[in-house]
């Protein structure tokens, strides 16, 4: 089993529309959880972490369910800029200067 | 500025050659990374190193090498043995304080083999 599983997508939506996007992982021991922003041919951005009581950073809501070990983030009213990769990422357990676990990605085209 | 460096941003070998790909930060962080990314694909760790003079192979570290003699340089080998090596080349930084899992990532090298 992968430590991180997404869905490759492609989501393609609206401007404007409300889109979400879906995470597990698989060590219930991972402490850290974040999401990545991938533009094309380029490498990823930090995009916002993820905390236990949830977080928001404008349009976007990021979930932590770990009874479930379920990630989610949430983009709402989206734009043509949002069009990129959204990788999901856990660390693995152990030092602070550990590895960490990306997913493949979930791909978003947002379309005027 | 303070930044991750990967040079160079595009990369041509034949195949049987070495290359060495260059990576430099100047962020003090103690951790760097190294990732392979294939179309569609996710990340995959080569490399990575948390101390000076210490590194730990990662998923696919067959045909690879690295050295770590500065905390500032991680430079990454593609040997002749590494089968497929045409991919992306992405260096990553972390810093050890608390709360510094975020990885922050150089511009990659696209390497195509001949």
């Amino acid at each position: 089993r992968k430590e991180v599983e997404q869905d490759p997508g492609p989501f393609n939506v609206p401007e404007g529309a409300t889109v979400a996007f879906n995470c597990t992982y698989s060590n219930s021991a991972s402490q850290s959880f974040f999401w990545y922003r991938q533009d094309c041919r380029k490498e990823p951005k930090l995009l916002m972490s993820v905390y236990s009581s949830g977080n928001e950073d404008g349009r976007f809501t990021a979930q932590l369910n770990r009874a479930s070990q379920y990630i989610s983030l949430l983009i709402r009213d989206s734009k043509l800029s949002d069009s990129a990769t959204y990788l999901c990422v856990v660390n693995s357990r152990g030092s602070t200067l550990g590895r960490l676990y990306f997913g493949r990605g979930t791909q978003l085209t947002v379309w005027p | 500025d303070g930044g991750i460096t990967q040079s160079p941003k595009y990369l041509f070998r034949k195949e049987g050659q070495n290359v060495t790909l260059s990576c430099e930060q100047n962020l003090n962080h103690d951790a760097m990374y190294w990732y392979r990314q294939d179309p569609g694909q996710g990340l995959r760790l080569i490399y990575y190193s948390q101390i000076v003079n210490d590194f730990q192979k990662g998923d696919i570290a067959e045909g690879y090498s690295v050295s770590r003699e500065k905390k500032e340089s991680f430079p990454l080998t593609v040997t002749s043995a590494q089968k497929n090596p045409t991919a992306f080349y992405l260096c990553a930084s972390k810093t050890a304080t608390s709360g510094g899992d975020t990885q922050y990532f150089g511009p990659g090298t696209r390497l195509t083999v001949l």
